[in-house]
């Protein structure tokens, strides 16, 4: 199994500010994902983060909004950009390990 | 239309009985599947797999149909501890890792 963490675990933020959202995990994976879960909705991939190359991101979500980074196989960054209340959402990091898919707790954000 | 469609619920179940409810899905080339729960404010963990001859977990039985496109859950001997949302999850061939997530199933199991 893989054990992730994830800071911080929540923030209340103003409208027009950005924050990061670190994961790390225990072990080294090859793939991490990023996704967001809005209140009463389902969970939505938002990108995968690739070691030594630019994230890929899905229909819907942009660089300039969600800059990751990935500089090892333990740890990514998610920035929440130029935040909107439309943000407000939990930030969950998530591996693969073996032929299981593992969450971290998730980030709670909330843009006033 | 949602990829992946579940009744919401409340399912309000008493304790010891038997709760079912399904999970339809709209792309035929899913290929793996599974049900995962979440707890409140907590993240989502894998409950089972979900395998085309069905299969089964202690008191949890998954099935699925492809030919109609969905997937079910039914959990015997409900326990307090049962209590949960119950999110149906598929992914595509070949997109390992990128999961598409219904909803949720909430489900309440009272005394």
């Amino acid at each position: 199994s893989a054990v992730i963490s994830q800071k911080p675990s929540r923030d209340i933020c103003q409208r027009g500010t950005s924050l990061t959202i670190q994961c790390q995990v225990d072990s080294q994976v090859t793939m991490m994902f990023w996704y967001r879960q809005q209140p009463g909705q389902s969970l939505t991939l938002i990108a995968t983060a690739n070691q030594g190359s630019e994230a890929t991101y899905e229909s819907g979500f942009v660089i300039d909004k969600f800059p990751i980074s990935r500089p090892n196989l333990t740890f990514s960054t998610l920035t929440v950009s130029n935040m909107s209340p439309e943000d407000s959402s939990i930030y969950l990091c998530s591996v693969v390990g073996g032929y299981e898919q593992f969450f971290g707790p998730g980030t709670r954000l909330t843009v006033l | 239309r949602k990829e992946v469609e579940q009744d919401p619920g409340p399912f309000n179940v008493p304790e010891g009985a038997t709760v079912a409810f399904n999970c339809t899905y709209s792309n035929s080339a899913s290929q793996s599947f599974f049900w995962y729960r979440q707890d409140c404010r907590k993240e989502p963990k894998l409950l089972m797999s979900v395998y085309s001859s069905g299969n089964e977990d202690g008191r949890f039985t998954a099935q699925l149909n492809r030919a109609s496109q969905y997937i079910s859950l039914l959990i015997r001997d409900s326990k307090l501890s049962d209590s949960a949302t119950y999110l149906c999850v598929v992914t595509l061939t070949d997109s390992w890792g990128k999961l598409q997530f219904g909803a949720g199933t909430q489900v309440v199991v009272t005394p």
